[in-house]
């Protein structure tokens, strides 16, 4: 089935960088963009763009831009997203989640979703 | 930036009740609307997908419907594994969330 499982919880301190990994089986890895997506505790969704492995291209969040950077290894099935210039309010759960089309249609969901990787940022 | 917002933020039901969330987004996105529902501790699973299709494995109590600015998600008969937080995304442009909308017990 298709499944996505992500790297290990982070403990950064302010200042420093974090990367969460996301590997992907079950399906054609290149045909599919991934997104990232982030949930402060007790918060809402946040999206922070997305990645299309087949081309390396990425787009960014306006409120991320410059901070944050999506890569992908197609030999492996892995997909990562770097975030830079950590500060508190960066604590959160990091999702990996697959951008799916409807069929027929051009309207896109995400399904399915990692686990989610948990980043604390403290001093 | 399209904004989506949901109403209320949060509301009270019993097991049986019927339950809608409203969802509307700051210009017109047709059907470019999913919802997603999460319980405590998880990732978030897709439910309804462009506005009104129901995910394959997702239970026929939940719908969706709307179109442009204005989308509902209902829940007929709520179940106790129903208590979770809902939530809106759009993605007519790039990719936006509703604040979400937390479903408790009464």
């Amino acid at each position: 089935q298709v499944q996505l499982v992500q790297s290990g919880a982070e403990l950064k301190k302010p200042g420093a960088s974090v990367k969460v990994s996301c590997q992907a089986s079950g399906y054609t890895f290149r045909n599919f963009a991934m997104h990232w997506v982030r949930q402060a505790p007790g918060q809402g969704l946040e999206w922070l763009g997305w990645t299309n492995p087949a081309i390396g291209d990425a787009t960014y969040s306006q409120a991320f831009q410059g901070r944050v950077t999506f890569s992908s290894d197609t030999s492996a099935n892995i997909v990562s997203m770097e975030l830079r210039s950590l500060e508190s309010d960066d604590t959160a759960v990091y999702y990996c989640t697959r951008d799916a089309k409807v069929v027929g249609s051009p309207e896109n969901y995400f399904d399915p979703w990692g686990q989610g990787t948990l980043v604390t940022v403290s001093s | 930036d399209i904004q989506l917002t949901q109403s209320p933020s949060s509301l009270s039901a019993s097991v049986g009740d019927r339950v809608t969330i409203t969802c509307r987004a700051s210009q017109n996105i047709d059907t470019y609307l999913n919802w997603y529902q999460q319980r405590p501790g998880k990732a978030p699973s897709l439910l309804i997908y462009a506005a009104s299709n129901l995910q394959n494995g997702a239970p026929s109590r939940f719908s969706g419907g709307g179109s442009g600015t204005h989308f509902t998600l209902t829940i007929t008969d709520l179940q106790p594994e129903d208590f979770a937080s809902y939530y809106c995304q759009q993605s007519y442009i790039i990719r936006t969330f509703g604040q979400g909308t937390k479903v408790e017990v009464k």
